[in-house]
């Protein structure tokens, strides 16, 4: 099994409606990231927990909403989904020391249309 | 803030051939800095490390030597295979800025290696 597990790999919806993407670890992190890539723009951060308590924007919130529902999980919601949401979207997870490597999930690809 | 960045793609190489990507950075304080690989259809995997100056990553026959003088961090690897064919990030790790110890990415180099 993956350490860094995201469902659903694969998602269409409709502009307008509200999705969740979710993010689940077994590695014991305490810290958590969604990030999302697009074609030239490489990854871009959109939110980011160091722990249950807490949430911090990343460089791309706005539209964005996050959940840290335990120290495993970490969701990503798009209250009213829009075409340039359109990407694929990442967790990651990493330890809670000084510059250390994370380790990401599979990656969600969502289409809006 | 910080910022890398990496030579553009996408770079297309004969099996064999020498590769070389190129990677510069811009970072406050004393940035980890990273390589990290992603095959189609997949996630993002960290390829090789180096924590501080002068230290060189090296992982399936890749390698990269943190230059703090000339803050780069190229990737190099001697005789590419078609299996190598990916996309590959550049990011730095730094506490002093930069998503807040997330990482700091380059906006990716596709690699295409040819039989």
């Amino acid at each position: 099994d993956a350490d860094v597990t995201q469902t659903p790999r694969n998602r269409i919806t409709k502009t307008g409606k509200r999705i969740m993407l979710e993010c689940s670890q077994t590695k014991g992190h305490d810290r958590m990231y969604w990030y999302r890539q697009d074609p030239g723009l490489g990854l871009r951060l959109i939110y980011y927990s160091f722990d249950v308590k807490d949430i911090n924007k990343g460089e791309i919130s706005d539209g964005y909403s996050v959940s840290r529902q335990a120290q495993a999980k970490f969701s990503l919601s798009l209250e009213s989904a829009i075409p340039n949401q359109t990407a694929l979207y990442f967790c990651a997870t990493s330890e809670a020391r000084k510059n250390t490597e994370a380790f990401f999930g599979q990656g969600t690809r969502l289409t809006v249309v | 803030g910080n910022s890398v960045t990496q030579m553009e793609g996408p770079v297309t190489l004969s099996e064999e051939a020498f590769l070389t990507i190129n990677c510069t950075y811009t970072a406050t304080g004393y940035p980890s800095l990273f390589w990290y690989v992603q095959y189609p259809g997949e996630g993002l995997q960290l390829l090789l490390k180096a924590t501080k100056a002068d230290d060189k990553g090296s992982n399936k026959g890749f390698e990269a030597t943190y230059r703090k003088e000339t803050t780069s961090f190229h990737l190099e690897k001697g005789s590419v295979q078609v299996s190598d064919s990916a996309v590959y990030f550049c990011a730095l790790s730094s506490r002093s800025g930069g998503g807040a110890d997330g990482l700091t990415f380059g906006k990716g180099t596709h690699l295409i290696i040819q039989p």
